[in-house]
Order: C-alpha cells, then structure tokens, then sequence
C-alpha cells in the first residue's frame, strides 16, 4: 500500500524558514517524480514543486523560486522542502504527491498525502 | 488568477449527468494530457481521470474524461450524494516549466 507522510509543518513568523519532510513507503521511491501542492484555506490547489526520480530535474512555480528548494534523499525514501524567506502568502497546507512516471514534468500524481499545514503569522 | 479555466460551480439532481469543462491553452492542455482530481470535503485530493480519459483503478466508470483541442471535459454520469466535491483539472505548462492547474469546480448534489 503506497503511503505518503508528511511533516514538519508550524507556525513561523514572516521571514523565517521551515523544512518539510515527506515519507513515502509501498513503492519504488527512487523510480518515480515527488511534488509538493499546496492549499490555502478556502482557496484551490497550487503547484509548488517537482523532482524527477533521480533528482536531477527540477521545477519549482514562480511564487516560491529562489525562495524554496525541493530535495529528495532516495536511500531513506525521504522527500524534502526547504522554504526560506517564508511570508504571509505561503500559509497553506502543504501535500506531498507522487508522480505515475519518473520525469518531473508530470501533472499526474497518483497518490497524495493528508498535509502538512504551515502558518506564516507573527 | 488561474491558468486553466473552470466554472467555479456546478450542480445536478441525483441521476443527473454533469459535465464540468476546462480550458487552456497550447501551451498546457494543447500539448499534453489532461489530469481530473477529485477532493471530497476536508479529504486529500485524489486522482480522477489521468492522460485525458484514462481511470485509475477504482475510480467508477461514471466518471469519464475528454479533451478536445486546447479545453477538457469531465463529465460524470449517474450523479450520486457522494459525488459532491471539489474538481481540479491540471496539466504540464511547457511555456511556464511548471504544472499548472484549474480554480477547482464545486460539484452541488441537490
């Protein structure tokens, strides 16, 4: 059974930083892309990143890049999400979604986890 | 302000047949497939349709998928009380390097 796990999640004040962590057990970790969606409360889902199997490509949405850095550790079945220079506009819960192929352009993610949810507030 | 275009309501009776759309361009939805997400209240999205029409397993076959140009279509058959919830389409942006998706559609089962 494909199972997802995220963590890591708090509340911050505006311009700090938090590092997510997702679990993945029940599949191949290595052979497929990871991403992390977010949703604001009441508000609709929003792309924040991608990573191929191998982790070595790489997308992040224009909202987040240069901000968040996505992360994968194959050997621990470990996916990870540095945000940095967090504001008031990334609070959401944050899930962490299995791709259905190894490439990180993929906008099919077959499984997804409950979330992780991070307040940005002072 | 989303990418891809959905009414932000719809509904039907039970038994009804509901069709939600979805529209981009050939830059998304022109030039790769079209994925459905379903999230039931306070639930993690969940995989609906995927490459257009395709049915994860599981997943009834009154829910079906259609693409035609640069707009998708998800249509569900047989309404049922169950089937109220939020539905997402989302595709691959080549232009944008980026995946991007619908403003979600809140399915109303009267």
């Amino acid at each position: 059974e494909v199972q997802l796990l995220e963590s890591g999640g708090g509340l911050v004040q505006p311009g700090g930083s938090l590092r997510l962590s997702c679990a993945g057990s029940g599949f191949a970790f290595s052979s497929y892309a990871m991403s992390w969606v977010r949703q604001a409360p009441g508000k609709g889902l929003q792309w924040v990143s991608s990573i191929s199997g191998s982790g070595g490509a790489i997308y992040y949405a224009d909202s987040v890049k240069g901000r968040f850095t996505i992360s994968r550790d194959n050997s621990k079945n470990m996916l990870y999400l540095q945000m940095n220079t967090l504001r008031a506009d990334d609070t959401a819960l944050y899930y962490c979604a299995k791709g259905n192929r190894a490439v990180g352009a993929t906008s099919s993610l077959d499984y997804w986890g409950q979330g992780t949810l991070v307040t940005v507030s002072s | 302000q989303s990418v891809l275009t959905q009414p932000p309501s719809a509904s039907g009776t039970p038994g009804q047949r509901v069709t939600i759309s979805c529209s981009g361009s050939s830059s998304n939805i022109g030039g790769t497939t079209v994925n459905w997400y379903q999230q039931l209240p306070g639930m993690a999205p969940k995989l609906l349709i995927y490459n257009n029409y395709e049915r994860p397993s599981g997943v009834p076959d009154r829910f079906s998928g259609s693409k035609s140009g640069t707009s998708a279509s998800l249509a569900i058959s047989g309404l049922q009380s169950e089937d109220e919830a939020d539905y997402y389409c989302a595709a691959w942006d080549d232009s944008l390097n980026a995946v991007v998706f619908g403003g979600g559609t809140k399915l109303t089962v009267l």
